[in-house]
């Protein structure tokens, strides 16, 4: 099962907001509303940000969001702060009872 | 408060079996879906498989290598990876699926520091 494919890096400067995109095929993300995204900061281990597309767990700023259409997912940012520079991953689980991360997407802050 | 920590040899030989053990302390594995996924250095995360006490699934593309379990009586859910090379050198996370009030989600509420593998004669 290919990855899903998302933009190797997204950048933008504090206060703004970026959205990353996750794109897949019938038998992942456009079969059912199972994506979730992890943030990742370097030497750490993964953390949900969202779940089920748009939800956040406990504890997650409101600033992040999450949306689909079709075969593509989408995280935003909103008023982008240093502390979200990472790798940020989509996952979605598939038609044949599996998962998938994206390729994984650098965020940089300016 | 829930915590995971893997371990195993850091240092595995080609050709040879790679055994993963991931402790669970401060709540039950019961009932709960777990799972491993791996990230080679400089890489992205890849899903390995996911396991419950009945049954699980795993990556296709590792499956004919891959064994997940899980031990109950000692808290704890195993991975073993058969004839490793030098791809399978990765960090190796363990994960727990997110359930409450009697309901099954889709993502990994939890997860370990994680343990690094490496494949080499």
């Amino acid at each position: 099962q290919p990855a899903l494919t998302q933009p190797a890096s997204v950048s933008g400067s504090p206060g703004q907001s970026i959205t990353i995109s996750c794109t897949g095929t019938s038998g992942d993300i456009g079969a059912y509303n199972l994506v979730s995204w992890y943030q990742q900061h370097p030497g750490k281990a993964p953390k949900v940000m969202l779940y089920d597309v748009s939800n956040r767990p406990s504890g997650v700023s409101n600033r992040f969001s999450g949306s689909k259409s079709g075969y593509t997912a989408s995280l935003t940012i909103s008023g982008l702060q240093p502390e979200d520079e990472a790798d940020y991953y989509c996952n979605s689980y598939t038609t044949s009872n599996t998962y998938v991360f994206g390729t994984g997407t650098k965020v940089t802050v300016l | 408060q829930v915590q995971l920590q893997e371990s195993g040899p850091g240092l595995v030989k080609p050709s040879e079996t790679l055994s993963l053990t991931c402790f669970v302390s401060g709540g039950s594995i019961s009932n709960y879906y777990w799972s491993w996924s791996r990230q080679p250095p400089g890489k992205g995360l890849e899903w390995i498989g996911s396991v419950y006490h009945s049954g699980g699934s795993e990556n296709p593309a590792l499956k004919s290598r891959v064994t997940l379990s899980v031990d109950t009586s000692k808290n704890q859910v195993s991975l073993r990876l058969t004839s490793v090379t030098a791809a399978d050198t990765a960090v190796y996370y363990c994960a727990r699926f997110h359930f409450r009030e009697n309901k099954y989600y889709y993502y990994m509420d939890v997860w370990g520091k994680g343990t690094t593998v490496t494949v080499s004669s």
